[in-house]
């Protein structure tokens, strides 16, 4: 049974770092094929893909927000994570870790609650 | 970025009936679309891939279909748990790229 939950911050202020770990279950990033993407919900542009990690570690960013982002993982302990850059009131949302269910651009077959995330001084 | 536009933003329907959301690509995206349910408070889930295949577990009132730019989602005898926000999404290129989202009420 596939699950995944998100964990961050919660409220942080403009220009620090976001950081957000997915933690999941019933697959494994140390399996072929396996990726974990992550994907916001913002009133601004709805929803919005971020980026994937794959079990190989390739990555794929978006390239709207390349330059902010970092992904990686814990493989041992089935944890991916999150990383934005100097925030700003933009990066308010809610933010979903999830499977992908393909290699390379994909769907996403399985979502975390998603965690929301408030930027604000 | 490929677009997607879906129509309409909001639907009202009764019980029973029979419902249509479309999504628009701005290029071909060789059936690569995705179709997710949203209830409030919740996260997107899954219903249907490769335009038209049903994800494991969703009702079989719901179907998809479409090739090229443009896509459906079709609901048969609407249920009341079919009430919740329904998005596009395609795969075809990168970065994937979603729909505004169809916000389906009961009349």
């Amino acid at each position: 049974q596939v699950s995944l939950k998100e964990s961050g911050p919660g409220i942080l202020q403009p220009f620090q770092t976001l950081s957000l770990t997915c933690s999941f279950s019933g697959f494994s990033l140390g399996t072929s094929n396996m990726g974990v993407g992550w994907i916001r919900q913002t009133s601004g542009k709805g929803l919005e893909y971020l980026a994937t990690i794959w079990w190989d570690d390739d990555k794929y960013f978006n390239p709207s927000l390349n330059s902010r982002l970092t992904v990686s993982k814990d493989t041992s302990n089935n944890q991916a994570f999150l990383k934005i850059t100097s925030v700003d009131t933009a990066d308010t949302g809610t933010y979903y870790c999830t499977r992908a269910a393909l290699t390379g651009s994909s769907y996403f077959d399985y979502w975390g609650q998603g965690v929301m995330v408030t930027v604000s001084s | 970025d490929i677009r997607m536009t879906q129509s309409p933003a909001s639907l009202s329907a009764s019980l029973g009936e029979t419902v249509n959301i479309e999504c628009l690509a701005s290029e071909d995206i060789y059936s690569d679309l995705a179709w997710y349910q949203q209830k409030p408070g919740k996260s997107p889930q899954l219903l249907i891939y490769n335009a038209n295949s049903l994800q494991n577990g969703v009702p079989s009132r719901f179907s998809g279909s479409g090739s090229g730019t443009q896509y459906s989602l079709k609901i048969n005898s609407l249920q009341s748990e079919d009430v919740a926000t329904y998005f596009c999404q395609q795969y075809n290129n990168y970065p994937n790229t979603f729909g505004a989202g169809t916000k389906l009420e009961l009349k």
